[in-house]
């Protein structure tokens, strides 16, 4: 099974832009991996924020924004808000097979 | 309003079954892609499984780590999603999520449930 890496923990600043990424055992990481990304806070069931690597839902903050970068999907968050705190997974499909990334826990300080 | 319920959580010792439910309500769930997902207690996501609509074919994929002990199915005239999980281990110990993320036409949007806990030990 491949596995999915994403950084384990991440930094930024009020009204900062940071970018998580998200890489494939497999290699490069395209649109025919869907990459989902969703956002988990403390107690609460994953939300998901973007879908086949950019798509939005309405609820998703326009701050956030999904892409495919150097090989690998990436949500990158410009103009982080304290609210932004929370675990960010993604997830790659496999042929029909989802494989999440281990998560990236997102401090903004 | 939409809803998913999951329900069937509970102790189990090693070896053992489960069967998890769960309802949906407040959207058309026979033409709703469904999956599973888990999280052991402190760790990040595990993706279960997923079925597709039957007018997607209805065919389902699983995690390769659970494949052969787990088995997600639907019944759509229940409005109901199962997961039938067999010789189980401590590993499985986990918050399991039902969650409805497309229907056949492609169309995304993102159900989830609040989870049921599952608990493997002797």
């Amino acid at each position: 099974q491949a596995v999915v890496t994403q950084e384990p923990s991440l930094t930024v600043s009020p009204g900062g832009t940071v970018t998580l990424t998200c890489g494939s055992s497999t290699g490069t990481v395209t649109s025919g991996h869907y990459p989902y990304w969703f956002q988990q806070k403390a107690g609460q069931a994953p939300r998901t924020l973007i879908y086949d690597t950019s798509n939005k839902h309405s609820w998703t903050p326009a701050r956030f924004s999904g892409s495919l970068l150097g090989g690998k999907a990436a949500l990158t968050l410009s103009g982080a808000q304290p609210e932004d705190e929370a675990d960010y997974y993604c997830l790659l499909s496999y042929t029909g097979v989802g494989v999440f990334g281990g998560g990236t826990k997102l401090t903004v300080l | 309003e939409v809803q998913l319920v999951e329900s069937g959580g509970g102790l189990v010792k090693p070896g053992g079954s489960l069967r998890l439910s769960c309802a949906a309500s407040g959207f058309t769930f026979s033409d709703a892609w469904m999956k599973w997902v888990r999280q052991a207690p402190g760790k990040g996501l595990e993706w279960v499984g997923r079925i597709k609509s039957k007018a997607n074919g209805g065919t389902t994929d699983h995690a390769a780590a659970m494949k052969g002990r787990f088995t997600i199915s639907r019944d759509d005239s229940k409005n109901t999603l199962y997961l039938q999980m067999s010789s189980l281990k401590v590993e499985d110990t986990a918050v399991y999520y039902c969650l409805s993320y497309r229907d056949s036409s492609g169309y995304h949007f993102d159900y989830r449930g609040q989870g049921t806990l599952v608990t493997v030990s002797s």
